[in-house]
């Protein structure tokens, strides 16, 4: 079946530090890609995408590009800050599967000043 | 406005009682879905509706029933409440397609006592 595995956490950097959470994948066929953030006590919110191999997702200074070779789509920012902080959710969407999303287990990032 | 909203976010009842949370879309979408998210934060699709049609069942006991009464609004009840249901549940909704992002409400805690 179709997986989506996250590093483990909890990853706790300072602010300004750069951040790398890996996301890995396992899907027959070729899935959507996605990055949700949850912040404390809050819903997911779509922080970006990518639909094809190759693409990049960004947004918020936050980058992800699908890597069909490596089946990956590691997250990736240059300077974090403390409203960062939140858990980070890898998830992939197929189109056989009535378009669930599959998720990774979640990464707690937690941004210290 | 909202685009995704549940009701109650909070909800605290007792082991054996019947309760139900509400989800309406106002995003013209045609796909709703219940997702649960459990105390190690994990995400588990249960129930998927395209157009008021059950696509996704997940291994979920029966006590759970989803009902759509129309393409927005997908409603979640659950009888005979245990301990074990204890947990976030997420209603989301998004066009049914391999690369539309879906959108989440904010959440329902449920607490069994």
């Amino acid at each position: 079946g179709n997986s989506v595995t996250q590093m483990e956490g909890p990853v706790t950097l300072s602010e300004e530090a750069f951040l790398t959470i890996n996301c890995t994948y396992t899907a027959t066929g070729y899935p959507s890609l996605f990055w949700y953030v949850q912040y404390p006590g809050e819903g997911l919110q779509l922080l970006l995408k990518a639909t094809k191999a190759d693409d990049k997702g960004s947004n918020k200074g936050f980058e992800a590009t699908y890597r069909k070779e490596t089946t990956s789509f590691h997250l990736e920012k240059g300077s974090v800050q403390v409203s960062d902080s939140a858990v980070y959710f890898c998830a992939l969407k197929m189109e056989t599967s009535g378009s669930r999303l599959t998720f990774g287990e979640g990464t707690q990032l937690t941004v210290n000043p | 406005d909202t685009a995704v909203s549940q009701t109650p976010k909070y909800l605290v009842t007792q082991m054996g009682n019947d309760k139900s949370i509400k989800c309406e879309q106002n995003l013209g979408h045609d796909t709703m879905y219940w997702y649960k998210q459990d105390s190690k934060k994990f995400l588990k699709i249960m129930f998927s509706y395209n157009n008021k049609e059950l696509i996704i069942n997940e291994t979920v006991p029966n006590r759970f029933s989803p009902k759509s009464p129309d393409k927005a609004h997908l409603n979640l009840h659950i009888n005979s409440l245990e301990l074990g249901d204890s947990a976030v549940y997420f209603c989301a909704s998004s066009l049914l397609g391999r690369t539309d992002t879906q959108y989440f409400g904010p959440g329902t805690r449920l607490t069994v006592l």
